[in-house]
C-alpha cells in the first residue's frame, strides 16, 4: 500500500485478556517502530525492529507485551493480560532504516484500544 | 523520564495572531523533528534541524534549533484555522523521544 496501515482501527476488550495489534509497513522499509500514545505520557517508543537484528525492547513497560516481525515485513504487538492502564492508542511507524539524522518514520494511523 | 518538555501544553489564538511553541531538552540531539498530528491519523513530519543554530522555513513557520542542540522553537506567523493540530517534538535517535506535545486551535 501507499502507507503504513494498521489493524484493528479500535478495539475494546475486557481486563485479563489478551489483543493482538497488526502493523503493515511501507514496502522497502527496513525499519518498523511500535509507540504508545496516552493523554497523561504524551507519545512514548515501545520497539523497533531494523532488518534481521535483534529487536530493541527498551521501551516496553511490562513482559506482558510483546512483538513480533515476520518475513521483515508485517509486525504483531501482543499484550497479554490486558490492563486498564493499558488503554491507548498504539502507533506503529517504518523508515528506510533505524537511525541517522534524517531519519523520517511514516506513522499510520493508530490502532485505539480500550480496556473495559 | 521525560527527556523533552514542550510548552505551553494548550494554546487557543484567534486566526491571524502569531505563536511560538518551544522544546527542551536535558540532553543533546543529533538532530531533532518537528511532526504535526491530526485526530485519528498518525503524526506527519515537518521538518528535521541538525546543525545548532540552525533555522528552517515552511511557508509561514519557521523552527529553530538552539546553538548547542538542546532546544528548538517553533514560530507560526499569522495562524490560520488550518494550522490547528497537535505539535509534537521529536529527539532523534534509533527511535524517537517525544515530547508530549502542544494542542493548538486557531478560529476564525
Amino acid at each position: 500500500g501507499a502507507g503504513v496501515s494498521q489493524s484493528p482501527s479500535n478495539k475494546v476488550t475486557e481486563k485479563g485478556k489478551d489483543v493482538e495489534l497488526r502493523c503493515d509497513p511501507i514496502s522497502g522499509h527496513t525499519a518498523l517502530y511500535w509507540y504508545r500514545q496516552s493523554l497523561g505520557q504524551g507519545l512514548e517508543f515501545l520497539i523497533y525492529f531494523q532488518g534481521n537484528s535483534a529487536p530493541d525492547k527498551s521501551g516496553l513497560p511490562s513482559d506482558r507485551f510483546s512483538a513480533e516481525r515476520t518475513g521483515g515485513s508485517v509486525s504483531t504487538l501482543t499484550i497479554q493480560r490486558t490492563q486498564q492502564e493499558d488503554s491507548a492508542v498504539y502507533l506503529c511507524a517504518s523508515s528506510w532504516r533505524a537511525g541517522g539524522s534524517y531519519n523520517e518514520q511514516f506513522f499510520g494511523p493508530g490502532t485505539r484500544l480500550t480496556v473495559l | 523520564t521525560q527527556l523533552l518538555e514542550q510548552s505551553p501544553q494548550f494554546l487557543s489564538i484567534q486566526e491571524g495572531e502569531n505563536l511560538t511553541v518551544y522544546c527542551n531538552s536535558s540532553s543533546v540531539f543529533s538532530s531533532l523533528q518537528w511532526y504535526r498530528q491530526e485526530p485519528g491519523e498518525g503524526p506527519v513530519l515537518l521538518v528535521t534541524v541538525v546543525t545548532g543554530g540552525e533555522v528552517k522555513k515552511l511557508k509561514r513557520l519557521t523552527f529553530q534549533f538552539g546553538d548547542a542542540r538542546k532546544d528548538s522553537s517553533l514560530h507560526i506567523t499569522a495562524a490560520q484555522p488550518g494550522d490547528t493540530g497537535l505539535y509534537l517534538c521529536a529527539g532523534v535517535q534509533a527511535a524517537l523521544i517525544f515530547g508530549k506535545g502542544t494542542t493548538l486551535s486557531v478560529s476564525s
